[in-house]
């Protein structure tokens, strides 16, 4: 079964700070990957996603992704964060086949700070 | 174009109630799937449905029913609410599996007490 990690429970940044958020995933086939972003008091929103080519994935808003095989990893980055970004952002796996429902991690809140 | 939309958007029942959410959504999307999320615990599948008429268990699906009569609707009911109900309720849709982004509506506040 799949299973994706999030080590990070909350981050609190400074505005212009840089960003990264892990994500490692566990499944031994190819995968898709997506990251997705909760503003507060709303629904989800996709930032990004990965399923074949460049492993460097950009995203919405500034957001950018790398997926590294090797590390079973996609990690989330930006390198300058505004106070909007403020927000829980949800990794996400799925196999490339197959009909199989996404698998979320338990999330990473950032709070960006003035 | 609405996207998805869930009905509710908040609800208190009472031990033992029973109640349905509903979700809709006009983009045509085949798969249909309801997760409900409490904190530090992310999204959790409760059940989902590949198309008109099918339905699926996920991660968490005791306690829930579900029903796909038509395509852009996708029912979501408690038989006998329980305290560890209380969460939020969202609704996605996509067209498939795999590569496909899943639309999401805004979310059910349900507190059941």
């Amino acid at each position: 079964a799949q299973s994706v990690s999030q080590h990070n429970h909350h981050v609190i940044l400074s505005e212009a700070a840089s960003l990264e958020l892990g994500c490692n995933y566990s499944y031994g086939g190819t995968v898709n990957l997506f990251w997705y972003v909760q503003y507060p008091g709303q629904h989800l929103q996709l930032l990004l996603k990965y399923f074949s080519g460049d492993p460097l994935v950009k995203g919405i808003k500034g957001f950018e992704a790398e997926f590294i095989k090797s590390k079973f990893s996609f990690n989330l980055r930006k390198p300058s964060v505004q106070w909007s970004d403020t927000a829980e952002y949800f990794c996400a796996v799925n196999a490339f086949s197959g009909n199989t429902p996404l698998v979320f991690g338990k999330g990473t809140r950032l709070s960006v700070i003035a | 174009n609405a996207g998805v939309t869930q009905t509710p958007k908040f609800r208190v029942l009472k031990t033992g109630q029973s109640m349905t959410l509903l979700c809709a959504q006009d983009m045509n999307h085949e798969y249909m799937y309801w997760y409900r999320q409490d904190p530090g615990m992310g999204l959790r599948l409760i059940h989902y449905s590949v198309g008109e008429g099918t339905t699926a268990k996920g991660e968490v699906p005791d306690g829930y029913n579900v029903s796909r009569l038509k395509k852009q609707n996708f029912l979501l009911g408690l038989e006998s609410a329980a305290p560890s109900q209380t969460s939020v309720y969202f609704c996605a849709s996509s067209y498939y599996e795999g590569t496909y982004e899943q639309y999401f509506g805004p979310g059910t506040r349900l507190t059941v007490t």
